[in-house]
């Protein structure tokens, strides 16, 4: 267990739904990334959070919208879902400093039919 | 800006040989480095990581890898390969950015899928 908690582990949906995945990030962390892993584009950065602000920004569609909570907790919102949005979806966190290197979750595994 | 880059998205190696996974990077201030494993249907785990102490740095399993400066790189290697390793491993680079408080910028490798032949 890494402490990073990822809920569902997975999802099916059709095409034009919208889905919720929720991240709670380890004890402590303040930061909250979420990366998209697909057989074809590999590990791609969504979006960053930080106790509660967006930080930076990826290659993150318009129809994908995220946020981060008080309690630090994360949620990433796909809407509009295509085909092509099928993909594992991870959530890390991390705390202060740069030499911590991330801690990511198990994973969504998201599957638009 | 800095960058990352794996040698080789597939590597094949036999049972009981050695592991080199190549990784090169780009930063224009000094970086911290990481290596992390993949297992099939797995998060991303840390191996090991630099943060500008020793050069040679151990991880877990058996992994070690070294922070060569003139090289630009941190190669990760480990003597004797085991079924168990097979697994994606990426190369990471991460660096602060001025004025913001600690927020650290991290970019990922491409990854290299290791198979290990019995």
């Amino acid at each position: 267990d890494s402490g990073v908690t990822q809920t569902p582990k997975h999802l099916i949906t059709a095409t034009g739904q919208r889905v919720t995945l929720r991240c709670s990030p380890r004890s402590g962390d303040l930061s909250v990334y979420w990366y998209q892993q697909s057989l074809d584009q590999g590990l791609q950065f969504l979006i960053q959070y930080y106790n509660g602000e967006e930080r930076a920004k990826g290659n993150i569609l318009e129809r994908f919208s995220a946020q981060q909570f008080p309690d630090l907790h994360s949620e990433l919102n796909l809407s509009s879902l295509e085909l092509g949005d099928s993909a594992l979806y991870f959530c890390a966190s991390s705390g202060e400093g740069v030499s911590g290197g991330y801690t990511f979750g198990s994973g969504t595994r998201l599957t638009v039919v | 800006a800095q960058s990352v880059t794996q040698l080789g998205s597939h590597v094949s190696v036999s049972e009981g040989a050695l592991v080199l996974l190549r990784c090169n990077y780009s930063s224009s201030v000094p970086p911290y480095l990481f290596w992390y494993v993949q297992y099939p249907n797995q998060g991303l785990q840390l191996l090991l990581k630099y943060t500008s102490a020793a050069t040679l740095v151990k991880g877990i399993n058996g992994f070690e890898a070294e922070f060569k400066k003139s090289e630009t790189s941190f190669h990760l290697t480990k003597p004797s390969a085991h079924m168990s390793d097979a697994a994606e491993y990426f190369c990471a680079v991460s660096v602060a950015l001025p004025f913001s408080g600690g927020y650290q910028k991290v970019t990922f490798g491409t990854g290299t899928k290791l198979q290990v032949i019995p």
